[in-house]
């Protein structure tokens, strides 16, 4: 089994909403991710969580906060977030160490209004 | 930090014919190479991977080659079907102990033609 769920798949938020993306895997790994796409552009990594601890934030505004409560959970809190924020988020996971290939959920597509 | 160039953007074949996808990297640190294949409408399926100790590497009709002199890998399908049309992203990154996160191309836009 390489699945990874997101939930929502879809979502639509005001600009002054809280809202959660949810990612879950039970393959066992030890990392995981949440990416960024939008349209017509390639995945671009927003955290790297390895052993449930945040390793890896590319600068990404506090706007997004992730969270890791477990090892087969990933999520993503939202919180006032712009138009421009609007895009496919892609969750995925991976084995720690040498053997890193990387699945990846369907994606939860966010629209800020 | 790494920097992955994907060429070409779209690419247009036949059906039957072979499609090759060319990607260069920038750093030297990188030793895992994956190719992904995205529907539209879905995340990022990986479809075959090739690390910097090993030259090239295939499953049934994908094959991927990797020059670290030149920091060069491409991935060619042969005897394409229309199935294989999708964006297809190359990616690399340092894979040691820990976790990093994917650098990938721009991606290519493969259209197999009936």
């Amino acid at each position: 089994d390489t699945e990874v769920t997101q939930t929502p798949k879809h979502l639509v938020m005001g600009m002054t909403n809280k809202k959660s993306l949810k990612c879950e895997q039970h393959m066992g790994h030890r990392a995981m991710y949440w990416y960024k796409q939008k349209a017509k552009k390639p995945p671009e990594l927003m955290f790297v969580y390895s052993y449930e601890k945040l390793s890896i934030n590319e600068s990404v505004p506090s706007r997004f906060s992730p969270e890791c409560p477990n090892s087969s959970l990933l999520n993503l809190h939202l919180h006032a977030l712009q138009p421009e924020d609007s895009a496919l988020y892609l969750c995925a996971s991976s084995r720690m160490g040498p053997q890193r290939e990387a699945f990846f959920g369907q994606g939860t597509r966010l629209t800020v209004v | 930090g790494e920097n992955v160039e994907q060429h070409p953007s779209t690419l247009s074949v036949q059906e039957g014919d072979s499609a090759v996808i060319k990607c260069t990297y920038s750093d030297s640190a990188s030793n895992y190479f994956p190719w992904y294949k995205q529907e539209l409408g879905k995340g990022p399926q990986l479809i075959i991977d090739i690390r910097s100790n090993v030259g090239e590497k295939k499953d049934q009709r994908i094959a991927v080659t990797l020059n670290k002199t030149a920091k060069h890998f491409s991935l060619h399908i042969t005897e394409t079907q229309p199935e294989d049309s999708a964006v297809y992203f190359c990616a690399a990154t340092y894979s040691g102990g820990g976790a990093d996160g994917l650098t990938f191309g721009k991606g290519t836009h493969l259209i197999i033609q009936p």
